[in-house]
């Protein structure tokens, strides 16, 4: 069974500074990889997604990720902060070739200075 | 369009208690997930519809737990029995079909048992 982990709990970062919230997952193969936001109150939504192909994948609101088969990591990044960013991320992870259900980490926490 | 919705947005409920949540998901997407996430965990994967096949229950964590999805549009996710433990925050999710793997969330339904 796939696994995800984000190591950094919570992550304080000031606006304009660069960002970059860590994900390590366990699965067999390549899996499908996702990142996903949370604002205060609201559902999650979808930031970007790996299925195959270009390693590094944008996604919106700036952010971008990329695939390390090597280090089994899908790091989320962005060069600069806005503190409209201040929200919990999550990392999920799904098995190609069967059913879409996704496995998530447990979430990273970023709040921004001003 | 229309999002996911789901209603109460909040519930507090006492202990022994039943509930019932209700997902709308969003217009002809066939795939329909609950998950439910507690205080500084992950989302934990609970059960999920495709169409007219057998739910995935895989995720229920009790026999207190069930859902349904009348004609492959609204569900509903039953605790019978409320404890404690089940204070979370549930979330529905629906996706175009089973391999489309983008996800798109509801805002959740708060729980709370006193």
């Amino acid at each position: 069974a796939q696994s995800v982990t984000q190591p950094d709990i919570h992550i304080t970062v000031s606006e304009g500074a660069s960002l970059e919230l860590r994900c390590n997952y366990s699965y067999g193969a390549t899996p499908y990889l996702f990142w996903y936001v949370q604002s205060p109150g609201q559902g999650l939504q979808l930031l970007l997604k790996y299925f195959s192909g270009d390693t590094l994948v944008q996604g919106i609101k700036g952010f971008e990720a990329e695939f390390k088969r090597s280090q089994s990591s899908f790091n989320l990044r962005k060069p600069s902060v806005h503190w409209s960013d201040a929200a919990e991320y999550f990392c999920a992870v799904g098995a190609p070739g069967t059913a879409s259900k996704l496995t998530f980490g447990t979430g990273t926490r970023l709040q921004v200075t001003l | 369009g229309a999002g996911v919705s789901q209603s109460p947005s909040n519930k507090v409920t006492e202990k022994g208690k039943d509930v019932e949540l209700r997902c709308d998901p969003i217009s002809g997407h066939t795939a329909l997930y609950w998950y439910r996430q507690s205080l500084g965990q992950g989302l934990e994967f609970l059960i999920y519809f495709q169409g007219n096949s057998a739910p995935d229950k895989s995720g229920l964590p009790s026999d207190r737990f069930s859902a349904e999805r009348t004609g492959g549009s609204v569900s509903t996710l039953t605790i019978q029995r409320t404890q404690q433990e089940d204070s979370a925050v549930y979330l529905c999710a629906s996706s175009l079909s089973r391999r489309a793997y983008e996800q798109y969330f509801g805002p959740g339904t708060r729980l709370t048992v006193t």
